[in-house]
C-alpha cells in the first residue's frame, strides 16, 4: 500500500522558475526522503529529513516537513532543463528500515 | 564504489519460464530491498533483508516469487513460472542509512 501521496502528479514549468512538489503520508514516521528518477534509470537519493526537523536545504533543494499535517514539500529553485525527472517521496516508519514510496511527481522543465 | 549492481539490465522471456534477477549490494550495507515498479502501481516493496535474513516478504505478490540472500554480497529474486503481468522494472537497493538503488532490471514476459 502507498504511504506517500505526491501532488501534483505532473508539473510543467519554464527554466528559471521554481518547482514545488508536495507529499502527504498517513502514519507516524522516523524520517522522510526525496528521490529523483530520470527516465529509464534507478532512483537517486536527494535529501533526508528527520521527524524532528522542520526544514532542510541542499543546494537548490529545500525540503520542509510538517508532522502535524503529515506533509512535506520539495522546492527546487531556479530550475534547469536537467531537473526534468520524476520525484518521489518515501517514508521510513521505523518498522525495520523499509521505505514506502509515493506515486511520484513528473516534473518537466522547458528550456 | 561501483554502487548497487543488478543483472541483467533487460530480460525478455516467454510465459512459463523461470526468471532469476541478481543483485550485488554495496559492501557494508546491512539492508537489501527488492522493489517492483510499474506505471499502474508505482514502486512496490516486495521483500527486504537485514544482515542476510528476510525481514518482511509481505509484498511478494505470489508463491511464484521467491528471494534469497545467501551472503552479504549477493541476492536473487526468482519468478517461477513467469507470467505477462510480471512485466515491470525490478529494482534492488541497499542501505546503511540512506538508500542506494541499482539501475534496475526491465523484465518483459511475453
Amino acid at each position: 500500500s502507498q504511504q506517500g501521496e505526491e501532488d501534483p502528479q505532473a508539473l510543467s514549468i519554464q527554466e528559471g522558475e521554481n518547482a514545488t512538489m508536495n507529499c502527504s503520508y498517513k502514519t507516524s514516521i522516523n524520517n522522510l526522503q526525496w528521490y529523483r528518477q530520470n527516465s529509464g534509470r534507478g532512483l537517486v537519493h536527494l535529501i533526508l529529513i528527520r521527524s524532528n526537523e522542520r526544514e532542510k536545504h541542499s543546494g537548490r533543494l529545500r525540503v520542509t516537513l510538517d508532522t502535524s499535517k503529515k506533509s512535506s514539500s520539495l522546492l527546487i529553485t531556479a530550475s534547469r532543463a536537467a531537473d526534468t525527472a520524476s520525484y518521489f517521496c518515501a517514508t521510513d516508519d521505523n518498522q525495520g528500515g523499509k521505505l514506502i514510496f509515493g506515486q511520484g511527481t513528473e516534473l518537466s522543465v522547458k528550456p | 564504489d561501483a554502487g548497487v549492481i543488478q543483472s541483467p539490465r533487460h530480460e525478455v522471456t516467454e510465459m512459463g519460464q523461470e526468471v532469476t534477477l541478481r543483485c550485488k549490494p554495496i559492501s557494508g550495507h546491512d539492508y537489501l530491498f527488492w522493489y517492483r515498479q510499474t506505471m499502474m502501481r508505482g514502486l512496490e516493496l516486495l521483500i527486504y533483508f537485514n544482515n542476510n535474513v528476510p525481514i518482511d516478504d509481505s509484498g511478494m505478490p505470489e508463491d511464484r516469487f521467491s528471494a534469497k540472500m545467501p551472503n552479504a554480497s549477493f541476492s536473487t529474486l526468482k519468478i517461477q513460472p513467469s507470467e505477462p503481468r510480471d512485466s515491470a522494472v525490478y529494482f534492488c537497493a541497499s542501505s546503511l542509512e540512506g538508500y542506494t538503488f541499482g539501475s534496475g532490471t526491465r523484465l518483459t514476459v511475453v
